[in-house]
């Protein structure tokens, strides 16, 4: 079946503690990104990737990092999380920017305490 | 800068109550034009894609337009299924794309 998956899909952490959500999709795609969705902002590109070893800024990238080192993978790295970056996160992943039908994962609900 | 505007925010309809959705732009050379379905809970689920004033595209009772200003998603005669957050969004370049804050829609039987 061709999906995006994500892991954990809920994670409570505390402020500072270095996390890595994965992200990984099965559809041999090249472009792949990370989102975060909040209440009354809607959502918000945070990285994405064009392809292996190639990504760059969304909207809001402060506070994160990625990396694509192969590609199905794309995880997502919060260095030291902060309160503020509580949110629903998703991955998404589409063949390529002439075919931007994105797939997206279930989500990831994180909380930072 | 890109932006995207949603209208309404909120629509509640009857079942058989047609309407439209609204998704007002201003990008930098448009590369295209998305609509998305998201069900509480859940990652958003792709539903047409625009490249060009004047195209239409169709999916059961769901019809989305372009303008070289806007976008409408035409619901015909919606059933209680069809009740989601409707997601519109731009991208100039192909790769990063800019979501407007969604329409949600509630279908009542």
């Amino acid at each position: 079946e061709a999906q995006v998956t994500q892991n954990p899909r809920y994670l409570i952490t505390v402020t500072g503690k270095k996390l890595t959500v994965t992200c990984s999709q099965n559809m041999n795609h090249e472009y792949m990104s990370w989102y975060r969705q909040d209440p009354g902002l809607g959502l918000r590109q945070i990285y994405y990737s064009m392809n292996v070893e190639v990504t760059d800024k969304g909207d809001v990238p402060e506070g994160y990092k990625v990396s694509r080192k192969e590609k199905r993978n794309f995880p997502l790295i919060l260095e030291s999380p902060s309160p503020n970056q509580t949110s629903l996160y998703f991955c998404a992943s589409s063949l390529g920017p002439t075919n931007n039908e994105q797939f997206f994962g279930p989500g990831t609900r994180l909380t930072v305490l | 800068e890109d932006q995207v505007t949603q209208s309404p925010e909120a629509l509640r309809l009857q079942e058989g109550e047609s309407s439209s959705l609204n998704c007002s732009y201003t990008v930098s050379g448009l590369r295209g034009l998305f609509w998305y379905r998201q069900d509480p809970g859940k990652g958003p689920e792709f539903l047409f894609t625009l490249y060009s004033a004047g195209e239409e595209k169709e999916k059961e009772r769901l019809k989305a337009t372009l303008t070289k200003k806007e976008s409408f998603l035409h619901i015909t005669a919606p059933k209680p299924e069809d009740s989601a957050t409707y997601l519109c969004a731009v991208s100039n370049s192909g790769y990063a794309l800019n979501f407007g804050k969604g329409t949600s829609l509630l279908v009542t039987p």
